[in-house]
């Protein structure tokens, strides 16, 4: 059974461009959730999506925007990146919606 | 929404039992406990999940009173490498509860030598 992989590991953009970060999930998980860590702080809620459908959101601009595929991997895309926006980005899969996480290795995203 | 208080950090030697406490007055009935550790630049790693009593597994016991308004993750035998941020978070007891669970900032846990 697979882990939680992200992709890329590490990644530098400029003030304004924007990104695109991947997911995929464990194995026999179809709901993702994507996470925002600023450094030294607990991870954010950006939103989740179940089935191919966003299932939540949390107090994220609408400039950052997700996908989940048939095969249930999920994209994060930011855009107009701000410096603030900065941070290590987590992924995390689960069975369903309400049952427990299991987390990638995250992407860290250096906006300058 | 549940939010839980844990002490910002603590300190311990290696070869002791560790124990933090997480308090979670809010905690609504159809919630569960989770612990996670997360090293420095990692995502976090699933440690234990409870609803009530006592859970144990390979790595660590949660022990979580009748009241459920506290619990407590203890970790037996501390080593160098359990230097990490342990997070208590409550939740996931339906359907639309992952987008709810409120990470707070964590137990900084550092173990000596």
């Amino acid at each position: 059974e697979t882990g939680v992989t992200q992709s890329p590991t590490h990644l530098i953009k400029t003030r304004g461009q924007q990104v695109t970060l991947r997911c995929s999930s464990q194995s026999g998980h179809n709901t993702v959730s994507w996470y925002q860590q600023a450094l030294g702080q607990g991870p954010q809620f950006i939103f989740q999506y179940y089935r191919e459908e966003e299932n939540g959101r949390g107090n994220f601009p609408p400039r950052f925007s997700g996908l989940q595929f048939p095969n249930y991997s999920s994209e994060l895309n930011v855009n107009a990146l701000e410096l603030d926006d900065s941070a290590l980005y987590l992924c995390a899969s689960s069975f369903v919606p309400g049952r427990t996480q299991y987390f990638g290795p995250g992407t860290r995203l250096l906006v300058l | 929404l549940a939010k839980t208080t844990q002490p910002i950090s603590m300190d311990s030697y290696e070869g002791q039992e560790v124990n933090i406490t997480c308090s979670h007055n809010n905690i609504a009935t159809n919630d569960y406990i989770t612990w996670y550790q997360q090293f420095p630049s990692q995502g976090p790693r699933f440690i234990i999940q409870g609803y009530k009593t006592k859970v144990t597994n390979e790595v660590a016991s949660l022990f979580i009173p009748a009241d459920r308004k506290s619990s407590t993750l203890s970790l037996p035998r501390v080593s160098l490498s359990d230097t990490a941020v342990y997070y208590c978070l409550v939740g996931g007891g339906s359907m639309d509860s992952n987008y709810q669970l409120i990470w707070g900032a964590g137990t900084k846990l550092i173990i000596k030598p």
